[in-house]
């Protein structure tokens, strides 16, 4: 079956500091990958959605110079956030489609970012 | 537009017990109706998935939905629940019309399941 590795599945980095995030698609093409935040006990919140090849579309109020997202290839997409603050301590999870429609989705198995 | 409304955000069941998790939806479009399963600190397991096709679908784990148009629901249940079912469910909607593919999620029902 179609299989998603994320990593890393734990991070702790300064205020300040850069942390990248990768989402890979193992046994498939993804074309298109979607990256996701979770607070604590709530549900999944869609951040911005990456097409191979081109910029990702960012959610309304998701800052994309903060949260940088590349998807140069079509099984590796990566998540960067700049300039990290406490506030951006969160769960983050990605998701690739085979053909970007509604059903057929897979998920990593999620990033615990800490920002100290 | 599309929405998905989880009616509890925490069921409790005795182990051996039937599961149900209530989900209601609203869409524009045909919609595609999933449930997932997350484990603490863990990504997301699909657990089944309705595509316009049969309407009650089998999933994993002796989970099953039946997707109820007239209803707009689309409830998980599962006849005999285990301590491993303890975990954070989630109902998703997305619907194929115009160029929204985007997964709009339920807040999530966390099932307790006691011995």
């Amino acid at each position: 079956g179609a299989v998603v590795s994320q990593h890393p599945s734990r991070v702790i980095c300064k205020s300040g500091t850069s942390v990248k995030i990768e989402c890979r698609s193992l046994d498939f093409q993804a074309t298109t990958m979607f990256w996701y935040r979770q607070f604590p006990k709530q549900s999944l919140m869609l951040m911005a959605t990456s097409n191979e090849g081109s910029k990702a579309t960012y959610e309304q109020g998701v800052e994309k110079d903060k949260f940088l997202i590349n998807h140069a290839s079509l099984t590796l997409s990566t998540l960067t956030v700049t300039s990290a603050h406490p506030e951006d301590s969160s769960f983050y999870i990605c998701s690739a489609s085979r053909t970007g429609v509604g059903y057929g989705y897979t998920f990593g198995s999620g990033t615990r970012l800490t920002v100290v | 537009a599309q929405s998905v409304t989880q009616l509890d955000s925490h069921v409790s069941v005795s182990e051996g017990t039937p599961v149900l998790l209530r989900c209601n939806y609203s869409s524009s479009y045909s919609p595609s109706l999933f449930w997932y399963v997350q484990h603490p600190n863990k990504g997301l397991q699909l657990l089944l998935k309705y595509t316009s096709a049969a309407t009650l679908v089998k999933g994993i784990n002796g989970f099953e939905a039946e997707f109820k148009k007239s209803e707009t629901s689309f409830h998980l249940t599962k006849p005999s629940a285990h301590m491993s079912d303890a975990a954070e469910y989630f109902c998703v909607v997305s619907s194929s019309g115009g160029s929204n593919y985007k997964l709009t999620f339920g807040k999530g029902t966390l099932l307790t399941v006691n011995p």
